[in-house]
C-alpha cells in the first residue's frame, strides 16, 4: 500500500526567501506523485505532477519538485516566496492514478 | 464551464438526521469521488465512481452512501449523522484512465458539515 509523509506540519519563511516543503513516499512500485495547494476556505488546486517522464517537474506559480527514487522523496521548492503563497500544501501519491492518498499537509506561512 | 460544484456550502445537523451532499460537474468526466478532510489528517477517500451506475468504497466508507445515475451528478448521503462525521467534504472529478493516465482531478469548493 502507498503512503505519504510530510515532514513538517508548518513552515515559516520571509517574503523573497526560498521555500522547501518536504515529502517522503512509500509505494510498492513506480508511483505517480502530485502536489496540491489549498488556500483558506478554498478547494484544492494541482500545482504539479510527476509521471516518470522527468525527475524535475515544473509547476504553476514558480514551484518545482524533484523526484528522487533512491531517497523516496518528492520535495517541493520555490526560489522566492510571495505573500500569495501562504496556504496549505498536500503531497499526494497514487499507484492507481484515480485513488489518491494524501499526506497530512504542510501549512506555509509567509511573513513580510 | 462551472467545473465541480457542491451544495450546500455549510450545513448543521443533529445526531441521527440524514442528508445528501450534492456534487455536479460539467466537464464530462467519467471518474468522480468524495473525500473528507479532518485537521491533521489530510484528505481521505470515502467513495468513488468510474462511470454512471458504477460505485466503489474508498478508505472510510462507513456511514455514507453514494449512487451515480448520471455522468454529471454524484451525491453523497449521510444515513444517520454522527458527531464523528463533522468534517469538510470535497468532491472531485477527472477523466478516466482509459483516456490517458495521470489525469488531473478537479476539486469542488467543499461542504463544511457540523453534526451536533
Amino acid at each position: 500500500a502507498q503512503s505519504v509523509t510530510q515532514l513538517d506540519s508548518h513552515v515559516s519563511v520571509s517574503e523573497g526567501t526560498p521555500v522547501l516543503l518536504r515529502c517522503n513516499y512509500s509505494s510498492s512500485y513506480s508511483p505517480s506523485l502530485f502536489w496540491y495547494v489549498q488556500h483558506p476556505n478554498k478547494g484544492l488546486q494541482l500545482l504539479l505532477k510527476y509521471t516518470s517522464a522527468a525527475t524535475l517537474v515544473k509547476g504553476i506559480n514558480g514551484f518545482e519538485a524533484e523526484f528522487k527514487k533512491s531517497e523516496t522523496s518528492f520535495h517541493l521548492t520555490k526560489p522566492s516566496a510571495h505573500m500569495s503563497d501562504a496556504a496549505e500544501y498536500f503531497c499526494v501519491v497514487s499507484d492507481d492514478f484515480q485513488k489518491l492518498v494524501f499526506g497530512t499537509g504542510t501549512r506555509l506561512l509567509v511573513s513580510p | 464551464n462551472a467545473g465541480v460544484t457542491q451544495t450546500p456550502k455549510f450545513q448543521v445537523l443533529k445526531t441521527g438526521q440524514s442528508m445528501t451532499l450534492q456534487c455536479a460537474q460539467d466537464m464530462n468526466h467519467e471518474y468522480m469521488s468524495w473525500y473528507r478532510q479532518d485537521p491533521g489528517m489530510g484528505l481521505r477517500l470515502i467513495h468513488y465512481s468510474v462511470g454512471a451506475g458504477i460505485t466503489d468504497q474508498g478508505e472510510v466508507p462507513n456511514g455514507y452512501n453514494v449512487s451515480r445515475s448520471t455522468t454529471e451528478d454524484f451525491p453523497l448521503r449521510l444515513l444517520s449523522a454522527a458527531p464523528s462525521q463533522t468534517s469538510v467534504y470535497f468532491c472531485a472529478s477527472s477523466y478516466s484512465y482509459d483516456r490517458g493516465p495521470y489525469n488531473e482531478q478537479f476539486f469542488g469548493p467543499g461542504t463544511r458539515l457540523t453534526v451536533l
